[in-house]
């Protein structure tokens, strides 16, 4: 069962444009939500959590958009860059030392 | 955050054989994960490396054919037994480093091939 859903599945931004993606959790206990950037050939790196007792957290271009009571949470790129190109994954888990459930990803593709 | 190292960075291997997949952090974490990455999909954890104790398996994932070892508080190793085309993935190791709530983080992987 997924319990983590993602979309789009890929996204084309213009640079400078805003760049969005989504999840939806099924599992209320979860209360730790990362997400991850990952480049062809590395693993996934750490970009930015959220826990649910805040609804957004901004750390620089990042910022995380979370909703409880609809179990949703977003991921916004401001003035994206070609640097940004990458696939993200956002997780869930129960605690923050604990297994990630990850969505399906999402593939960005910024253009000049 | 820790330095995660895992060997061999890639690997092809012939079906029906084992390789083993180490995991190396430059200093003493909390909690280690193994995970699995199938060609341009999601990761799925496999098991929880428990430190002086048997790993902590998935659903779907089981001892004989992933067997896990953890025998202190910087090193693990992932072994993929009997080794068919349907393994071929990346396999990635994760740390989580201190107590309460902290981030996980991830070596860069082990890209494996069954032939």
């Amino acid at each position: 069962q997924q319990q983590v859903k993602q979309s789009p599945q890929s996204l084309i931004v213009q640079k400078g444009g805003i760049s969005i993606i989504n999840c939806a959790y099924e599992n209320t206990a979860f209360d730790y939500f990362p997400w991850y950037q990952q480049f062809p050939g590395k693993g996934p790196a750490l970009l930015i959590a959220i826990r649910p007792d805040v609804s957004e957290k901004k750390e620089g271009r990042f910022t995380i958009s979370f909703n409880k009571s609809a179990k949703q949470f977003s991921l916004h790129i401001m003035d994206s860059q070609p640097g940004d190109s990458a696939t993200y994954f956002c997780a869930a888990s129960i605690g923050g030392n604990e297994k990630l459930t990850f969505g399906t990803g999402t593939r960005l593709t910024i253009i000049p | 955050s820790a330095v995660i190292s895992q060997k061999p960075s890639r690997d092809i291997c012939q079906r029906g054989t084992s390789l083993t997949i180490q995991c190396q952090v430059d200093s003493q974490v909390t909690m280690m994960f193994w995970y699995r990455q199938q060609p341009g999909q999601s990761l799925t954890l496999i098991a929880t490396a428990n430190q002086g104790s048997e790993a902590t398996y998935e659903s779907g994932f089981v001892i004989d054919k992933f067997p896990i070892s953890r025998p202190n508080l910087t090193f693990s190793t992932l072994t993929v037994s009997n080794m068919s085309p349907e393994d071929s993935s990346i396999y990635l190791c994760s740390v989580t480093q201190g107590s309460g709530n902290q981030p996980q983080h991830f070596g860069d992987g082990t890209r494996l091939s069954i032939l």
